[in-house]
């Protein structure tokens, strides 16, 4: 079964605006996992957030974590065209590596 | 410099007949996967190799078969494709696993006529 689901399943945004992007889980987790994919592209790592973390940085990324909630939010402060892509979440619950991606948030940023 | 590099980026293959799709990594990372993204669908994980120990979903289809000859290549081979394989192939690969990024190549669109 999914872990994770995203909230909303598409967005779109003028330039220069911030984007939310909101992720739920089931089970517990040992870390949550923020990648983006370009169309008809791989993945690329944005943050990698523990499951004992709150709150994390990188440049214009901020995620958080609520685990007694069970989600995750990412939010892309100051938006680009270049920023248009699909955004997933996935979860790390067994240590072995096995992610389980959520469905993804698709991001329009109009120019 | 391309990290994990996936060949071909485009495959199209006939209904039945046997794919290999490849992909290598110049990381020297432990572990390697491979997913099935379908259009619009999340990734999904079919199996991984740490090292050389394999380890297969349990819902991966047994038509989807691996093969990691070295540290450094990984095989996805489709016995007999069916129509509902057509898909995105990643490959990913990661230092270890738990707690770890994972890097993905450009991944192989797989078309089946």
């Amino acid at each position: 079964s999914q872990q994770g689901e995203e909230d909303p399943q598409a967005l779109s945004i003028q330039e220069g605006e911030n984007a939310t992007m909101n992720c739920s889980y089931k089970t517990s987790i040992n870390n949550l996992q923020w990648y983006r994919q370009n169309s008809g592209r791989g993945l690329v790592h944005l943050i990698l957030i523990r499951s004992n973390e709150r709150e994390k940085h990188s440049g214009r990324l901020r995620v958080t974590l609520d685990t007694s909630k069970k989600s995750s939010s990412l939010l892309i402060t100051a938006s680009r065209a270049a920023d248009t892509a699909s955004y997933f979440c996935a979860t790390d619950s067994s240590n072995t590596g096995k992610l389980i991606f959520g469905q993804g948030t698709t991001l329009q940023v109009k120019p | 410099d391309a990290m994990v590099i996936q060949n071909p980026r485009y495959q199209v293959t006939q209904f039945g007949k046997p794919v290999t799709l490849s992909c290598s990594q110049t990381l020297n990372h432990n572990v390697m996967y491979w997913y099935q993204q379908k259009s619009s669908q999340a990734p999904k994980l079919l199996f991984h190799y740490y090292d050389k120990d394999f380890n297969n979903e349990a819902d991966t289809p047994d038509n989807f078969q691996s093969r990691r000859p070295n540290t450094s290549f990984c095989f996805l081979d489709i016995r007999s494709p069916g129509l509902g394989d057509a898909a995105m192939y990643l490959c990913a690969t990661s230092m270890d696993r738990g707690q770890e990024t994972q890097y993905f190549g450009p991944g192989t669109r797989l078309l089946v006529l």
